[in-house]
């Protein structure tokens, strides 16, 4: 079954306040994490990744945080606009897998101006 | 700086007929991986290939589906004898060779299948 899973299915939020997007996994083989957003019609778009042997990475606007002891990956953006409204998903690679990923269902997030 | 090319964008096909379904990888990747994602779900991972080799095949339907990826040309999924059930959005993605990056999957605008 799925090891990735989203707690929420939508997030809304006011236009320049920050999102925090969660994801729990269960697998604590997991040893690569990446965030992807999904514009309608659109094929998922890289956003930020992170390998198990970090806790934290920065990228423009965006941090991800990974928590192993609770597995648990979470995506914050800042100062939230309306081009970022989309569905977030989170995926994970399996150490010995064969570098697929395994995508959890997706958050949508909007974003009211 | 040409991403991950996928065609055809919509494919209507009838029940019985076959679907093939083209990637071409980004430039610079020799992998590449074929998803498919239900309305409102996550996507499943389907296949993964190498120049003229199927790396992992787990998530491949037993019966009527199939993929390549020869030496020259674009990477290939066929779906033969289509039904209702294979409507879905079929997404490519390609990365780059063993090493560090090698997980970062970078994917494709996707093919709309519909069957009729």
């Amino acid at each position: 079954g799925e090891s990735v899973g989203l707690h929420l299915p939508t997030l809304s939020v006011q236009e320049g306040d920050n999102s925090i997007i969660n994801c729990a996994y269960s697998n604590s083989a997991s040893d690569y994490f990446i965030w992807y957003k999904q514009e309608s019609g659109k094929g998922p778009q890289f956003i930020i990744d992170i390998r198990s042997n970090m806790d934290k990475r920065q990228g423009q606007r965006v941090t991800v945080l990974l928590n192993k002891t609770v597995k648990h990956l979470s995506l914050q953006i800042a100062a939230t606009q309306p081009g970022d409204s989309a569905v977030y998903f989170c995926a994970e690679n399996i150490r010995g897998a064969n570098s697929k990923l395994t995508f959890g269902k997706g958050i949508t997030l909007s974003v009211r101006p | 700086n040409a991403g991950v090319m996928q065609n055809p964008r919509h494919l209507v096909r009838r029940r019985g007929q076959e679907a093939r379904l083209r990637c071409s990888p980004m430039k610079g990747h020799s992998h590449v991986y074929w998803y498919r994602q239900l309305p409102e779900e996550g996507l499943k991972f389907m296949v993964y290939l190498q120049k003229e080799n199927i790396i992992d095949e787990s998530g491949m339907p037993k019966e009527r589906f199939s993929a390549e990826f020869p030496k020259e040309g674009p990477s290939i999924l066929r779906i033969q004898q289509v039904v209702r059930g294979d409507s879905a959005a079929y997404f490519c993605a390609s990365s780059r060779g063993p090493g560090q990056q090698s997980y970062e999957q970078y994917f494709g605008p996707g093919t709309r299948l519909t069957v009729t």
